[in-house]
């Protein structure tokens, strides 16, 4: 089955400084990769998403990137803000993971002021 | 702006004792999904339905858990006898319709936090 792995676990950036956090996938054949933002006791949230026949996909201060060859994708954040305080996920599903997202260990996102 | 609920939203019982929660998706939306998430292993996939249909319980324990979709709008996850070590909260999602090889996100509900003691 899929495997997805997150990196950093923790992420502690400035206020207007940017994050960056990065995700592997091992099935070639997942073509699906959201990703959620979880703040403290609330439901995940999806934030953005990216599919398998775009490399790059932007949507205001956070864009993500995927490297099919590669196998990995990427969030970034830019101009952060105390708000962007939280946990997010990255998942991946497709090809033999049809429609089950696998999700990534989460990284805890602390935007000092 | 249509979401998934759940009920309840806290639950707290004796080690033993049956818990039932329950989830209704958002309307239209034919799959269903039970996650359950701790501090120490994230968010597990435990069951999800598909038209109703269980398409993988893998994740969940046989010997206690269980998962049904009696009707389109009603999704239940049970638990017989519970353990403290259930202890965690638990999401149920949604998804619409995949088109083609596309696969659509899940929506989260709010989740139900169950402690057992």
């Amino acid at each position: 089955g899929e495997n997805v792995e997150q990196h950093p676990s923790t992420l502690s950036v400035q206020e207007g400084d940017s994050a960056v956090i990065k995700c592997t996938y091992s099935d070639s054949a997942s073509n699906y990769f959201p990703w959620y933002k979880q703040e403290l006791g609330k439901r995940p949230q999806l934030i953005i998403d990216i599919r398998s026949n775009v490399g790059e996909k932007k949507d205001q201060r956070i864009a993500v990137t995927l490297n099919k060859t590669a196998k990995h994708f990427s969030l970034h954040i830019t101009e952060t803000q105390p708000e962007d305080s939280a946990v997010y996920f990255c998942a991946a599903t497709g090809g033999t993971s049809y429609g089950k997202l696998t999700f990534g260990q989460g990284t805890i996102l602390t935007v000092h002021p | 702006d249509a979401r998934v609920t759940q009920t309840p939203r806290h639950k707290v019982t004796e080690m033993g004792q049956e818990v039932t929660m329950r989830c209704q998706p958002i309307l239209g939306h034919n799959t269903v999904f039970w996650y359950r998430q701790t501090m120490m292993q994230g968010l597990e996939l435990l069951a999800y339905f598909r038209n109703r249909a269980p398409l993988d319980d893998s994740g969940m324990p046989k010997d206690r858990f269980s998962a049904e979709m009696p009707d389109a709008t009603l999704a239940t996850l049970k638990i017989q006898p519970s353990e403290p070590r259930d202890s965690a909260v638990y999401f149920c999602a949604s998804g619409p319709r995949p088109s083609g090889r596309a696969t659509d996100t899940q929506y989260f509900g709010p989740g139900t936090r169950l402690t057992v003691l």
